[in-house]
């Protein structure tokens, strides 16, 4: 079975400063896909960035990056020039490539972006 | 607004009872998708409907039911309510999977 840790509960950054949330993931398939999810205390969760295992690119989304390691099944998410906006609980999710199309979720990374 | 629509917001209910909850998806999208999230246990996966049919089940409980009608929207119903089952439940759709979920904003369900 897939699991799916998120070993910071909360962290904070100041206002433009530059953050990384981590992520681990364990599974024995070769093909999948990675999320980061963002829910504001507005409760709405909000696609972040998406990366495709097969592909080694690290995808980038404006000041959203990923730093994907497959072979180390790493991939967090870093904010670069952080905005007061980006507070908010966020979560890392996996999918299978194939069959049920469901979410394995971590358990979140309370961040604070402090003024 | 996502185009994920979920009614009702909030849901206070005693426990025993049985409510229903409802989500239209977002236009076109055939899959839908339920999870709640709850202090304890996180974002869990219930259950996925495709077009009507029931594709794939999560860790639902046999006190919790779904089901896709034909115009693709879905309702998630709970009886036999217990305190444990107070939680945020959201629904989401997809048109390819492959680009990530649109969730509804969720409802927040709290029984007392």
């Amino acid at each position: 079975a897939q699991t799916v840790t998120q070993s910071q509960p909360e962290m904070s950054v100041q206002e433009a400063e530059t953050v990384t949330l981590s992520c681990t993931y364990d599974t024995s398939e070769n093909n999948y896909y990675l999320f980061w999810y963002k829910q504001p205390p507005s409760r709405q969760m909000i696609l972040v960035i998406r990366q495709e295992a097969y592909k080694q690119q690290n995808a980038t989304e404006n000041r959203f990056s990923v730093n994907f390691q497959k072979a180390a099944k790493s991939f967090s998410l870093k904010i670069s020039d952080s905005q007061l906006g980006d507070t908010a609980m966020y979560f890392c999710a996996f999918m299978m490539a194939s069959g049920t199309y469901k979410y394995i979720f971590g358990t979140g990374t309370r961040l604070k972006v402090l003024a | 607004d996502s185009g994920v629509t979920q009614t009702p917001k909030h849901l206070i209910t005693a426990t025993g009872q049985r409510v229903t909850l409802r989500c239209s998806p977002r236009s076109g999208d055939l899959s839908v998708y339920w999870y709640q999230q709850s202090l304890d246990q996180g974002l869990q996966f219930l259950i996925q409907y495709y077009n009507g049919e029931e594709r794939a089940k999560g860790n639902i409980l046999e006190r919790f039911s779904a089901q896709q009608f034909p115009d693709l929207h879905s309702e998630l119903n709970l009886s036999s309510l217990e305190l444990g089952d107070s939680a945020l439940y959201f629904c989401a759709s997809s048109a390819d999977v492959y680009y990530g979920y649109t969730f509804g904003s969720g409802t927040r369900l709290t029984v007392v």
